[in-house]
């Protein structure tokens, strides 16, 4: 597909595990972007990625968190010995470019429960 | 203080008619741009309006337009000819720094829930 793509869609975990959430933006976008969104909501920024660098990971909330990108496309947030808080869902981003008045592609989302 | 604030947690409309969705936010920055998503239950993020702080112009795209009053630090969305399929959430977004480039970060609001009635 064009779009951005998240998987897993919907994801349930128990109190302690650790999760991996993937993102596959849109070809070509060098910007890549995770956010947060709890129930009732607006999302909250979490990491943005300029090709393979975190250059802004100001919003994670501790460091349970943790995202990479490899090689610039592909990004996948980590988060360890996950809390019932970390429930929610994760969305993720692209643009073309970094900042300015670019426009965010969004994914549809990872729902995430943490039982 | 928040930085994005809608006040309407729910809004209704009739099909056919305008609706207003508001937006008031507070920044310091001179740069800065105001953004319009929508977020059906899907939950997919779309965006539908840009408006930036030096734009002279308020912003229209197709039925959407939005209603900037720079000294009021307000950005209403407004949606002409209410259409069934734009039920939905509806998010006001700010991105600081415009100009100087180093804006990434989307702030958002809470969101106004819309309903479009028969």
């Amino acid at each position: 597909g064009a779009g951005v793509s998240q998987t897993p869609s919907n994801k349930v975990t128990e109190k302690g595990k650790y999760v991996e959430l993937r993102c596959d933006p849109i070809s070509g976008h060098t910007a890549l972007y995770w956010y947060r969104q709890s129930l009732g909501q607006g999302p909250e920024f979490l990491i943005y990625f300029q090709g393979t660098g975190a250059a802004d990971d100001s919003g994670l909330p501790n460091d349970r968190f943790f995202a990479v990108r490899p090689e610039g496309s592909v990004s996948t947030l980590k988060i360890q010995r996950t809390e019932r808080g970390d429930s929610a869902v994760y969305l993720c981003a692209s643009s073309t470019s970094s900042g300015g008045t670019g426009e965010l592609f969004f994914g549809e989302g990872s729902r995430l429960t943490v039982l | 203080a928040q930085k994005i604030t809608q006040t309407q947690p729910g809004m209704f409309v009739q099909e056919k008619e305008a609706v207003t969705l508001d937006c008031t936010y507070d920044t310091s920055d001179p740069s800065y741009g105001l953004f319009w998503y929508k977020q059906p239950s899907s939950g997919e993020m779309i965006f539908l309006i840009y408006q930036g702080s030096y734009d002279q112009q308020n912003a229209t795209e197709g039925r959407y337009s939005l209603n900037f009053q720079k000294a009021r630090k307000s950005a209403n969305l407004v949606i002409s000819a209410s259409q069934l399929g734009d039920s939905a959430m509806y998010f006001c977004a700010m991105r600081e720094g415009i100009l100087t480039g180093g804006g990434n970060k989307l702030t958002f609001g809470t969101g106004t829930q819309l309903k479009v009635e028969l």
